[in-house]
């Protein structure tokens, strides 16, 4: 079935770190591609999504491409913030249907001053 | 709109005692997820609706959870009877349909304890 794998964490940076956290899935079909945040007691909130092929998502400095090649939707930002610190989730969305979101593990980053 | 809503934000009850969780989700929106989040498992998909029908219960994870969706503004998770194990944050999330994959807005999750 269609899934996603994502690094383990946690990811410690100091602040103006670049980042970047790994996420590849398997899916048949064109499934969208989401990248979700998580702030300590809080729901999940969309970063950025791609839904096709090369398509590069972003916001709030952070970026990802969908590589379609590879299989992978890796998250980056050149510059980290103390404020950035969360849990990030990457997903994705079946193509045609009833389309469910499948999540990642999630990946938990911390940015030291 | 005031984004999905879920209650209680917190529950704490003793194991054997049925649990109900609500959600209401956004407006106009025709999907409906129910996700438990723990450390273990990390995010798991329960049962999602369209239109309010449900249409994958896979993630049930026991007989002794239920869920419905009697309208298109509100949705139940009852879990009877419940667990230790059952201690983890549940979130309700709504979608619209529409093209271009819209997101999922999530609520901010039920914290349920069992003890």
């Amino acid at each position: 079935g269609n899934s996603v794998t994502q690094m383990e964490g946690p990811v410690t940076l100091s602040e103006e770190a670049f980042l970047t956290i790994n996420c590849t899935y398997t899916a048949t079909g064109y499934p969208s591609l989401f990248w979700y945040v998580q702030y300590p007691g809080e729901g999940l909130q969309l970063l950025l999504k791609a839904t096709k092929a090369d398509d590069k998502g972003s916001n709030k400095g952070f970026e990802a491409t969908y590589r379609k090649e590879t299989t992978s939707f890796h998250l980056e930002k050149g510059s980290v913030q103390v404020s950035d610190s969360a849990v990030y989730f990457c997903a994705l969305s079946e193509s045609g249907g009833y389309n469910k979101l499948i999540f990642g593990a999630g990946t938990r980053l911390a940015v030291h001053p | 709109d005031a984004g999905v809503i879920q209650s209680p934000r917190h529950e704490v009850t003793e194991m054997g005692q049925e649990v109900t969780l609500r959600c209401k989700p956004i407006s106009g929106h025709d999907y409906l997820f129910w996700y438990r989040q723990t450390m273990m498992r990390g995010l798991e998909l329960l049962i999602y609706f369209n239109n309010n029908v449900p249409i994958d219960d896979s993630g049930m994870p026991e007989d002794r959870f239920s869920a419905k969706m009697p309208n298109a503004s509100f949705s139940t998770l009852k879990i009877q009877p419940s667990e230790p194990r059952d201690s983890a944050v549940y979130f309700c999330a709504s979608r619209p349909v529409g093209t271009g994959s819209p997101e999922a807005f999530f609520g901010q999750g039920t914290r349920l304890t069992v003890v």
